[in-house]
């Protein structure tokens, strides 16, 4: 049980181009989902909290115009990078809040992005 | 915010016992989460603690100290696949609607012959 899934697992695109990354709970509903950001070797950042029917929620110095997030339904939030550039290549990971008490985060397999 | 500390790396030896240490500062102490993550994966859950003591589970312990702001992470019969990056994560209920988890830089744990 417990299983996050993300698609496209990495993707490469051309500066000023947006990229769609799709995180699903596949086994449970999530009515919160998490988008991170890990640059090599560092820990993961915390980018934004996805609601599910509401606005998302962005940490200081994240820019919601760029970093597009819709939580839809209960088992699908989607993270758009929009006019991508090369410093926003990084690995991105999401997660489910889980149902259990103790309310751990499962993690997608995450997403490598290039942009060249 | 949450200031959480770990030491960066650590190396053992195949079948041998490691503690990897966490420390923590936090207003709303809601929760100390133990995540392994391979090179290149997503983060794994391993424990859970919110009251102090020891929680075991298999060849993985975690303990808590909630007054000293500290945790560790006991691996036992340490096996070449436990090499990987161990993260301490904390969860404040004054933040984020109680549901953020703040996460430590890691610690790259290296298991040798």
């Amino acid at each position: 049980g417990a299983v996050v899934s993300q698609h496209p697992s990495w993707v490469i695109c051309k500066s000023g181009t947006s990229v769609k990354i799709e995180c699903r709970s596949l086994d449970f509903q999530a009515t919160t989902m998490f988008w991170y950001r890990q640059f090599p070797k560092q820990s993961l950042m915390l980018m934004a909290t996805s609601n599910e029917g509401s606005k998302a929620t962005y940490e200081q110095g994240v820019e919601k115009d760029k970093f597009l997030i819709n939580h839809a339904s209960l088992t699908l939030s989607t993270l758009t990078v929009t006019s991508a550039h090369p410093e926003d290549s990084s690995f991105y990971i999401c997660s489910a809040r889980g149902t259990s008490g103790r309310g751990e985060q499962y993690f997608g397999p995450g997403t490598r992005l290039t942009v060249t | 915010g949450q200031n959480i500390d770990q030491p960066t790396e650590m190396t053992a030896t195949e079948g041998a016992i490691v503690q990897i240490n966490c420390t923590y500062q936090t207003s709303g102490f809601n929760g100390l989460f133990w995540y392994q993550q391979h090179a290149g994966e997503a983060p794994t859950f391993l424990s859970y603690n919110v009251l102090d003591g020891l929680e075991e589970k298999g060849r993985f312990s975690s303990f808590l100290s909630r007054s000293k702001g500290y945790s560790y992470l006991l691996l036992k019969e340490l096996q070449m696949k436990d090499s990987a990056s161990y993260l301490c994560a904390v969860r404040d209920k004054l933040t984020g609607g109680g549901n953020k988890l703040t996460f430590g830089t890691g610690t790259q744990l290296k298991v040798e012959l």
